[in-house]
């Protein structure tokens, strides 16, 4: 069965562009999860949706970063005005629903290089 | 905040040997995710468990919640085995450790 999509796979801008990421999660999947992960450091949290409710934004680093899902699916992970230290690889996750016992299921990821 | 500490950073094994990684963390929390991820980036969720003791294969994974403690055991360590192995408590969300580095040799 299709697991979490990310696109794309890569992406290479210049500073002060802004990108998107797109995310389509496991069909029936009511939690989707953004995490980053920088060059030698671990796994960061982003931003989480469940359901209909309003979104998790706790670990947005800054004001550039904004998400949306759009109809309970697919969710886009947008960088506004991006800065070398945005380079990262964004992984998504998605989960039947939020919380424990629930385990999460992860995307490829999208390897993001500002130049 | 959870904060999550893994021991050891790295671990290099001979072929054959049994491996074990431990994970601590701060904050009571309702399951711990155990996560592998190969050179080339890709997650892999191994184990999810809220007690006791979960088997896969050469993989065992225990937890004594009291004591927030988790250890990722790997039996019998095989090349292919090799990758980061990281620790993810969750509570509403999930928290990482730093990942342990796991190089197992021929």
């Amino acid at each position: 069965g299709a697991g979490v999509s990310q696109s794309p796979s890569n992406k290479v801008t210049e500073k002060g562009k802004d990108v998107e990421l797109r995310c389509d999660p496991i069909s029936g999947h009511t939690a989707l999860y953004w995490y980053r992960q920088s060059l030698g450091q671990g796994l960061e949290f982003l931003i989480y949706f469940q359901g209909n409710s309003a979104p998790d934004k706790s670990g947005l680093p800054s004001d550039r970063f904004s998400a949306e899902r759009t109809g309970g699916s697919v969710s886009t992970l947008t960088i506004q005005r991006t800065q070398q230290e945005d380079s990262a690889v964004y992984l998504c996750a998605s989960s039947l629903i939020a919380g424990g016992n629930q385990p999460q299921h992860f995307g490829d990821g999208t390897r993001l290089s500002i130049l | 905040k959870n904060e999550v500490e893994q021991s050891p950073q790295n671990l290099t094994a001979q072929e054959g040997e049994f491996i074990t990684i431990n994970c601590s963390y701060s904050v009571g929390i309702s399951a711990l995710h155990w996560l592998q991820q190969h050179p080339g980036g890709g997650i892999v969720s191994l184990f999810m468990l809220s007690s006791g003791k979960k088997k896969h294969g050469r993989l065992i994974a225990t937890i004594n919640i009291q004591e927030k403690h988790s250890s990722l055991h790997i039996t019998a360590s095989h090349p292919r085995d090799s990758a980061v192995y990281i620790c993810a408590p969750e509570g509403h969300k999930l928290s990482f450790g730093a990942g342990t580095t796991v190089t197992v040799r021929a």
